[in-house]
């Protein structure tokens, strides 16, 4: 059982360019979501989702675009980097509550560098 | 989400209860308190949550205040590895904007 899987883990980019970074789960879970952390700071969520084809914006969501075209993958795009969106960025999925059992997991992060 | 307050630092000895206190003064009635950590640069991982009634798990007991404005995370028998930041949220139970809202955490050092 894989769990979060989040591809690739290290990326550097640069000024300007794009890329997607996919988040895979094998869990069945209806939401998902995706954070970035910055040193010393807590996360924070970018966009998400509670179901298959759709998404909502989090707190920070300018600079990014997402899409759930399937139950279990998220993808975060970055259409023109930008050095300040150098961070890790974490995905992660839960259940819909069911007698309190919305337990989120996590990937392990992608440390994201734009030069 | 309701707003929590936690302290940024705490220590504790090798073998002692670590107890992680969190604020939640505005939490409303449907607002559940989870907890999570983060050890060192990986994702964050759960370790408990509750609504009104203590709970415990293999990692963790929680107790929550009966008005449910403060609880508080014990770590029973805490270990080197128990070294990271701890996450105290409060949010709802599910619907359509459920989402989990992170603030700085307490980074509780377990000191040998």
């Amino acid at each position: 059982n894989a769990g979060v899987t989040q591809t690739p883990k290290f990326r550097v980019l640069k000024t300007g360019q794009s890329m997607t970074l996919l988040c895979a789960q094998d869990m069945n879970h209806e939401y998902m979501y995706w954070y970035r952390q910055d040193p010393g700071m807590g996360l924070r969520l970018i966009h998400y989702s509670v179901g298959e084809g759709t998404t909502a914006k989090g707190e920070v969501p300018d600079g990014y675009n997402v899409s759930r075209l399937k139950k279990q993958n998220f993808l975060l795009g970055l259409e023109s980097a930008a050095p300040s969106q150098t961070s890790v960025y974490f995905c992660a999925s839960s259940s819909p509550y069911r007698q309190g059992n919305t337990e989120a997991f996590f990937g392990q992060g992608t440390r994201l560098t734009v030069v | 989400d309701a707003k929590t307050t936690q302290p940024p630092s705490m220590d504790c000895a090798e073998g002692r209860a670590a107890n992680l206190p969190c604020n939640h003064s505005t939490i409303s009635g449907n607002e559940y308190v989870y907890w999570y950590r983060q050890i060192h640069s990986q994702g964050p991982q759960y370790i408990i949550h509750g609504l009104k009634n203590n709970e415990t798990n293999e990692m963790a007991s929680l107790i929550i205040t009966e008005d449910r404005k403060s609880s508080t995370l014990i770590l029973p028998h805490a270990t080197l590895r128990d070294t990271a930041v701890y996450y105290c949220i409060a949010s709802n139970s599910g619907g359509s904007n459920y989402k989990l809202t992170f603030g700085k955490g307490t980074l509780l050092t377990v000191n040998p």
